[in-house]
């Protein structure tokens, strides 16, 4: 059964530095991995795909690398702002398009 | 992308009765998935609704308790049936689209709350 594990939990930093979650899964056969923003009491909004072909993504401030021998992957967000508070979700991918989700980092950039 | 819309986005519902929460897709999908997140935790897979077809439900959620109908390509609903506070959810639905066919999107999500 998969399993997805984000470290830490939560996070806070002051604006301008440059955040990193990590994001680890244990069945490397996945299709793709998926990051999303949550803010609270909203939806998901997708920030990047990884498919299991690729070993990164990049969106503007949004990087995000995968290695799927290792099962692990990295979302880097260069230089922070208070906007990118929010909880940060990864979730991979597998057969029948079940995604299961990491428990989340929930991150505060202090002004 | 999929632009998807939820109704209601919240509630606030009594022990003993049912919700029904509707999702429409801007475009035709054929698979829909609906997601339950209860307070402080991350997302679970309900069941997923194929046109034409019965739901499929994960371990742990049975029809019973949360039946779902798929009557198009592009709407569903999740109806959460004889509510009791542990239900206290936001119920989120989502589609595979986008350019690759598989990257999910998903809905604003509702906010229930049992008393």
């Amino acid at each position: 059964k998969q399993e997805v594990t984000q470290i830490p939990a939560a996070l806070s930093v002051p604006e301008g530095e440059n955040l990193v979650l990590n994001c680890s899964f244990t069945d490397s056969a996945i299709y793709n991995l998926q990051w999303f923003r949550q803010d609270p009491g909203k939806g998901l909004t997708s920030l990047l795909l990884i498919q299991s072909s690729q070993r990164e993504q990049t969106s503007g401030r949004l990087n995000a690398s995968l290695d799927k021998s290792s099962g692990r992957s990295t979302l880097y967000i260069a230089a922070s702002q208070p906007g990118d508070s929010a909880t940060y979700l990864c979730a991979v991918k597998a057969a029948g398009n079940k995604l299961t989700f990491g428990g989340g980092t929930r991150v505060l950039v202090k002004p | 992308s999929a632009v998807i819309s939820q109704k209601p986005s919240r509630d606030i519902c009594q022990r003993g009765t049912s919700l029904t929460i509707q999702c429409q897709v801007d475009s035709q999908v054929t698979m829909m998935f609906w997601y339950r997140q209860q307070p402080g935790q991350s997302l679970t897979l309900i069941a997923t609704a194929n046109q034409g077809s019965e739901a499929t439900y994960e371990s742990g959620f049975v029809i019973d308790k949360f039946p779902i109908s798929r009557p198009n390509l592009t709407f569903s609903t999740l109806t959460v049936s004889n509510m009791s506070p542990e239900d206290s959810s936001i119920y989120l639905c989502s589609v595979a689209a986008g350019t690759t066919g598989n990257e999910q999107f998903f809905g604003p999500g509702t906010r229930l709350t049992v008393l």
